[in-house]
């Protein structure tokens, strides 16, 4: 069983609307949540952490945790054709902080047409 | 800020030839480092964890001896890949954890190796 898992997509969206991005893990006792966005043949880059159940807001970006599901998902308001590219889902599974190793999901692949 | 740079960007070798890559944190002191590869349309998968002044952890699978890990300072680590066969072309990506209280990685640019 893999320990994050995500649809590969491709998720369509128009301009405009909402892109909603689910993840879910398998660690039930995972502490720290990551959302990176990766273009095509770039690194990944950070866009939001969370650490506790509930909604957390940055910008036209929202991150949702339920642990008690073990999901955690990404909104994208408003999305542009920018925010086209593959988004990763991150989880710090060990609870020792020495180790911090993150396990990711195979991305999900967001499309926004203009 | 958290900048973290690597270096090459890309990189050409021939079968049998070692490789180093760079991986720095430009604005911040890493205690810890990480690299990644990802082959072509697949997730990151974590080489090792290297830790300064410290031998590297090596993940599952990832032979030690091929490729050989520093990390020699706080801003520094670096990845040899040694005898680069083919089968050893991919994106390899570095990242970095600020000091103790945040478990946040901040990645590199990644660096493209092709092995002819």
């Amino acid at each position: 069983q893999k320990e994050v898992e995500q649809n590969s997509g491709p998720l369509s969206v128009p301009e405009g609307a909402i892109a909603s991005l689910n993840c879910t893990y398998s660690d039930r006792g995972s502490q720290s949540f990551f959302w990176y966005r990766q273009y095509s043949g770039k690194s990944p880059e950070l866009i939001m952490s969370i650490y506790s159940n509930g909604d957390k807001e940055d910008g036209r970006f929202t991150a949702q945790l339920n642990k008690a599901s073990q999901y955690v998902s990404l909104l994208i308001r408003d999305s542009q054709p920018s925010d086209s590219a593959t988004y990763l889902c991150a989880v710090n599974t060990d609870q020792s902080y020495n180790f911090n190793k993150f396990y990711f999901g195979s991305g999900t692949k967001l499309n926004v047409k203009p | 800020g958290a900048v973290v740079s690597q270096h090459p960007s890309w990189v050409i070798c021939k079968s049998g030839t070692s490789v180093k890559i760079e991986c720095r944190s430009l604005d911040f002191q890493a205690t810890t480092m990480f690299w990644y590869r990802q082959f072509p349309k697949q997730s990151l998968m974590l080489m090792a964890t290297s830790n300064e002044g410290s031998k590297a952890t090596y993940e599952q699978g990832v032979e030690k001896d091929k490729f050989l890990i520093n990390h020699a300072s706080l801003t520094l680590s670096t990845l040899t890949v040694t005898s680069a066969h083919p089968e050893d072309s991919s994106f390899y990506i570095c990242s970095a954890r600020k000091q103790r209280g945040s478990d946040t990685q901040y990645f590199g640019p990644g660096t493209r190796l092709t092995v002819l």
